[in-house]
């Protein structure tokens, strides 16, 4: 399944499919992203993150890709599990404000079995 | 395990008492910021210190103060609580770099309702 990003709100997902979120952010000077991941009830936890010097960055089972061109950038999970259930946000950092970033809307993944 | 945390869990506080939420972290950073965090919504930075340097938001309310003692303490205070400050409260720490970089480590938060 695929999310279309702050619109599409809710995503379904079967167990074992690979999951796409995305989000599009708001500052072409944006140069540092980082997806968090948070269940009900906590705070929310760091999965990836990535520099605008790349466009594609891999960890355990997920893969985060850069478009700066038309400021885009998407989670990859692979093999969804039911513990991938939770809300998923994008971050991009503000540009010329230290250490502060601008959260996205939010993706909620719902896994199925 | 090096980590944030946050005390209490839920907090329920009548209209206009004040209360305060508190955070310590055991990973030494210097950087601790405060977020409210609605139903549904994103996190909402309200302010963040800088080792001792506080940093407010344009738009957060003046009911809404903090105090750092210490590098490992952080409190918020919320002066007259009103029902529209019934949310989630996260408190976060980042290692302070140069460019200000770094991923956040949050705490589970503090469910804070007004009656």
């Amino acid at each position: 399944g695929e999310s279309v990003g702050l619109h599409l709100p809710t995503l379904s997902v079967q167990e074992g499919d690979n999951s796409i979120i995305n989000c599009a952010y708001s500052n072409s000077a944006s140069d540092y992203f980082i997806w968090y991941k948070q269940e009900s009830g906590k705070g929310p936890q760091f999965i990836i993150d990535i520099r605008s010097n790349m466009d594609k960055r891999q960890g355990q089972r997920v893969t985060v890709l850069l478009n700066k061109t038309v400021k885009h950038l998407s989670l990859q999970i692979a093999a969804t599990q039911p513990g991938d259930s939770a809300v998923y946000f994008c971050a991009e950092n503000i540009a010329d404000s230290w250490g502060k970033f601008q959260f996205g809307a939010g993706t909620q993944v719902v896994v199925t079995p | 395990d090096a980590m944030v945390i946050q005390n209490p869990r839920y907090q329920v506080t009548q209209f206009g008492k004040p209360v305060t939420l508190s955070c310590s972290q055991t990973l030494n950073h210097n950087v601790m910021y405060w977020y409210q965090q609605k139903s549904s919504q994103a996190p909402k930075l309200l302010f963040h210190y800088y080792d001792k340097d506080f940093n407010n938001e344009a738009d957060t309310p003046d009911n809404f103060q903090s105090r750092r003692p210490n590098t490992s303490f952080c409190f918020l205070d919320i002066r007259s609580p009103g029902l529209g400050d019934a949310a989630m409260y996260l408190c976060a720490t980042s290692s302070g770099t140069t460019d200000g970089n770094q991923p956040q480590h949050f705490g589970d938060g503090t469910r804070l309702s007004i009656l």
